[in-house]
């Protein structure tokens, strides 16, 4: 089946630091997405992303889909306190109507 | 309510014994999942439904797992004689017809199988 290979696993900054994650699939996705999980809670949307080349912001995130549609990136810049989580990238397949998600990146920032 | 509503939020449950998990989608959204996260891992599909019926359950892990949707709203997903591989956190989210990437979760519930 789909598996999406994300990277880093964990990731500790200092506060201010600009931030960079990627994931890479073997498979085409129509659609990559970014979600953020944070303690107790379940994982909430960020950035959608539907054109391959595609790049785009949300506030101090930035989020591309890779031209050959097998990858993404997501980058934070000047990151703050609340930055920390976990972050999933996600690939969705059109006709299966479902999410596959990567393994997450836990984010933790020293003040 | 505005968002996914599980319950119970924790269940502590004996090796053996039969569980069920509630979760109450956002109203008018047709597209409901469940998903299952391990410790420190990502999420686990385990099944899809469209309206009430389930064209997708391909990830239920073994017969022991079940999941049923009735009135195009309320999901309850069972799993009979837990094993203690099955503590997780079993997460439900709901989406739009159009906006079917676009998942809404629960906050999720923690089973612990002792």
């Amino acid at each position: 089946g789909q598996q999406l290979n994300q990277s880093p696993q964990s990731m500790f900054i200092q506060e201010g630091e600009d931030v960079s994650m990627n994931c890479t699939s073997s498979s085409i996705f129509n659609t990559w997405l970014w979600y953020k999980q944070e303690p107790g809670e379940g994982p909430v949307l960020l950035i959608a992303l539907y054109k391959a080349g595609e790049l785009t912001s949300n506030g101090r995130l930035t989020a591309q889909f890779g031209i050959t549609r097998k990858d993404s990136f997501l980058n934070i810049s000047a990151s703050i306190p609340s930055d920390v989580g976990i972050y999933f990238c996600a690939g969705f397949i059109q006709g299966a109507q479902k999410l596959v998600f990567g393994q997450g990146t836990r984010l933790t920032i020293n003040p | 309510g505005a968002g996914v509503s599980q319950s119970p939020s924790n269940k502590v449950t004996e090796k053996g014994k039969d569980v069920e998990l509630r979760c109450d989608p956002i109203s008018g959204h047709t597209a409901l999942y469940w998903y299952r996260q391990r410790l420190g891992q990502g999420l686990e599909f385990l099944i899809y439904f469209q309206g009430n019926s389930a064209p997708d359950k391909s990830g239920l892990p073994s017969d022991r797992f079940s999941a049923e949707r009735t009135g195009e709203s309320v999901s309850t997903l069972t799993i009979q004689r837990t094993q203690q591989e099955d503590s997780a956190v079993y997460l439900c989210a709901s989406s739009t017809d159009s906006g079917g990437e676009k998942l809404f979760f629960g906050s999720g519930t923690q089973l612990s199988v002792l």
